[in-house]
């Protein structure tokens, strides 16, 4: 499994625009790149995934370097439910989803 | 919300005693799987599920078994609750090819 890091936390605005990095710089061919986020006393719910290309989804865009060793995670316009701690994750599509959860990044959102 | 039910949901018991957690879904998928969650490890994999009677061992399956007798349940029995065993303990399913797995609400276990 790709190795991740992520920021420990991070801080932002209601309202603004949030950019979550994660550095996959092992990442393989096959791996696409998921991202899932885990509100307070909640399962982990998915958030969005990809695997060259930049992707749009009503929650949230993903923003993929070229060379596929880093991502962003963007978030057009924060709530104060999305403070949760947002997992980057590196892993194929097909067969069982064995994925590998790290520390996150701990979002915390200002009113 | 995807058709996940976990049971108990809360559950306090005594070293040495077994346990088993429930996991039912409504959704027909083929995958399931166990996680813990603890402070400082993150969601670790206990053991996953391809299939009826089908289960293979995730990165922490000592001290677990996993059952799968019908499409829709998976069983995490602990035949020996010890205190490194308290956790919350999620249930996880997934289709045969898709990318996005679900996972259920958590089950709180305490040994003490």
């Amino acid at each position: 499994d790709a190795k991740t890091t992520q920021p420990n936390s991070m801080e932002s605005n209601e309202e603004e625009p949030v950019h979550l990095p994660c550095n996959h710089s092992t990442i393989s061919g096959t791996d696409y790149i998921h991202w899932y986020r885990q509100l307070p006393s909640q399962g982990p719910e998915y958030v969005i995934h990809g695997l060259t290309s930049n992707v749009n989804n009503r929650m949230a865009s993903l923003a993929i370097a070229e060379d596929r060793k880093s991502s962003t995670l963007i978030l057009h316009r924060a709530t104060l439910r999305d403070a949760a701690v947002y997992y980057c994750i590196p892993h194929i599509i097909q067969g069982a989803q064995k994925l590998v959860f790290g520390q996150g990044t701990r979002l915390t959102i200002n009113p | 919300d995807a058709g996940i039910t976990q049971s108990p949901r809360h559950k306090v018991t005594e070293t040495g005693t077994p346990v088993t957690l429930r996991c039912h879904q409504t959704e027909n998928h083929r995958y399931m799987y166990w996680y813990r969650q603890d402070p400082g490890h993150g969601l670790r994999l206990i053991h996953y599920s391809y299939g009826v009677k089908d289960t293979d061992k995730g990165e922490v399956s000592d001290g677990y078994s996993v059952s799968r007798s019908k499409t829709e349940d998976f069983l995490l029995t602990l035949e020996s609750a010890t205190s490194s065993q308290t956790s919350v303990y999620f249930c996880a399913i997934g289709q045969s090819s898709g990318n996005t797995i679900y996972f259920g609400e958590g089950s709180w276990l305490t040994v003490v």
